[in-house]
């Protein structure tokens, strides 16, 4: 079956750097997404990773390893407003979107 | 201008009820997507269409019926609801089905089942 596994919830200092970590087991692979949800909004676009490696945006970076089924979104100089679910989603050879439960951030002062 | 909108925001009703949730786009999309987000966080593709054709129906019980007049529209339409429906729906679309398809969500319909 496919799989996507991201840790449930993460806590963070104001400041700080934080990985938030996703593995995944699906059939194909065409991409990696990280989304950004804030309780009760809908989840927004943040990142994509086809190819291996590190893709920087501002504060927020995302990382691919292919050969290990391995995604990670790292967030620096957090600030209150990072406080939020991050879904972690690859869509698979049939170009279908598998996402994980996501992991909730906590930022604290 | 809201990109996606979808109506009602809160939908509270009785068990047995049938209810519609709408959805429309701005963007000029070719694809319309309704997950449903459930307790647990989860967001479950339930149908897909493109340029108003069904291209996904994932494992969803034919209580729930999507409706596309056309393709800045994709209603969906739920018959005699019951608890386990309670759920957010969301609606999304993007450009096309390939690679780099960036979703665009709705802001969700709250639904509570009593």
């Amino acid at each position: 079956g496919q799989n996507i596994d991201q840790p449930t919830e993460m806590t963070a200092t104001e400041g700080a750097i934080v990985q938030i970590n996703c593995t995944y087991q699906t059939s194909g692979f065409n991409g990696l997404f990280w989304y950004q949800q804030h309780a009760g909004e809908a989840p927004t676009f943040l990142s994509y990773n086809v190819l291996d490696g590190l893709e920087e945006k501002g504060r927020f970076s995302s990382f691919l390893s292919r050969s290990k089924g391995y995604s990670y979104l790292l967030l620096k100089e957090l600030q209150m407003k990072d406080s939020a679910s991050y879904l972690c989603a690859v869509m698979d050879s049939n170009y279908q979107l598998i996402w994980g439960a996501g992991t909730k951030l906590i930022i604290k002062p | 201008d809201t990109a996606v909108s979808q109506t009602p925001k809160y939908l509270v009703t009785q068990m047995g009820n049938d209810k519609s949730i709408k959805c429309e786009q701005n963007l000029g999309h070719d694809t319309m997507y309704w997950y449903k987000q459930d307790s647990k966080k989860f967001l479950k593709i339930m149908f897909s269409y493109n340029n108003k054709e069904l291209i996904i129906n994932e494992t969803v019980p034919n209580r729930f019926s999507p409706k596309s007049p056309d393709k800045a529209h994709l209603n969906l339409h739920i018959n005699s609801l019951e608890l386990g429906d309670s759920a957010v729906y969301f609606c999304a679309s993007s450009q096309d089905r390939v690679e780099a398809n960036v979703l665009t969500f709705g802001a969700g319909s709250r639904l509570t089942v009593l």
